[in-house]
């Protein structure tokens, strides 16, 4: 079945410990975002890639980094810089291109807290 | 730069009333519209979107929403809620030339028998 996968579901992180989260689909799609999900705040954006080796800043990238390698994979790492890092973590892509197709797909998520 | 405004964070109604959960944005420029839903415990799928042509759209699940330039809005209505229908239910706006996607912060439907 194709899909985005998430690992791990649940994730902690001790004090300045740098943790990635995984994200890998296999739905062929160029495009690929991660978003955070805290309680009343929403969805917000972190990264998003159009394409392999090209990603863009989110409006909340300050303690995250990503990388894009592969069309298949955009890992997020959480680093010590990130003060509140406790939430939980989506990963999207969608399709190329715009029109009927568009939308985007996601993943099931990992929740991170802080030990 | 986009944003999206969800006024309710929650919306109590019982089953077989309506609903409309609202939405506004803001943008200069054109743009693409959505709702997503998220039930307990599961991702986000997309329960309609405008992109351009009619004003209103149907979604699954009965749920239609109206796209209103002037008022800058893109309301979700059902006319007939059922226990199953609660959920969280995002708006979503994009700009079609940069990829990017911005969400609201989410309006928790309860459902009340």
């Amino acid at each position: 079945d194709g899909g985005i996968t998430q690992s791990p579901k649940y994730l902690f992180r001790k004090e300045g410990q740098n943790v990635t989260l995984s994200c890998e689909q296999n739905l062929n799609h160029d495009a690929m975002y991660w978003y955070r999900q805290d309680p009343g705040q929403g969805l917000r954006l972190i990264y998003y890639s159009q394409i392999v080796n090209d990603f863009q800043k989110g409006d909340i990238a300050e303690g995250y980094s990503v990388s894009r390698e592969k069309k298949e994979s955009f890992p997020l790492t959480v680093t010590s810089a990130q003060k509140n890092p406790t939430a939980f973590y989506l990963c999207a892509s969608k399709f190329p291109g715009t029109g009927r197709n568009e939308k985007l797909f996601f993943g099931s998520g990992t929740q991170l807290s802080v030990l | 730069a986009q944003s999206v405004t969800q006024l309710d964070s929650q919306v109590p109604v019982f089953e077989e009333a309506p609903v409309e959960l609202r939405c506004n944005y803001s943008s200069s420029v054109s743009v693409y519209l959505f709702w997503y839903v998220q039930y307990p415990n599961q991702g986000l799928q997309l329960l309609l979107k405008y992109l351009s042509g009619s004003t209103l759209v149907k979604g699954i699940n009965g749920f239609e929403a109206e796209f209103n330039k002037s008022q800058t809005s893109f309301h979700l209505r059902k006319p007939s809620v059922h226990i199953s229908d609660t959920a969280e239910y995002f708006c979503a706006v994009s700009d079609p030339g940069t990829y990017k996607y911005i969400f609201g912060t989410g309006t928790r439907l309860k459902v009340l028998a």
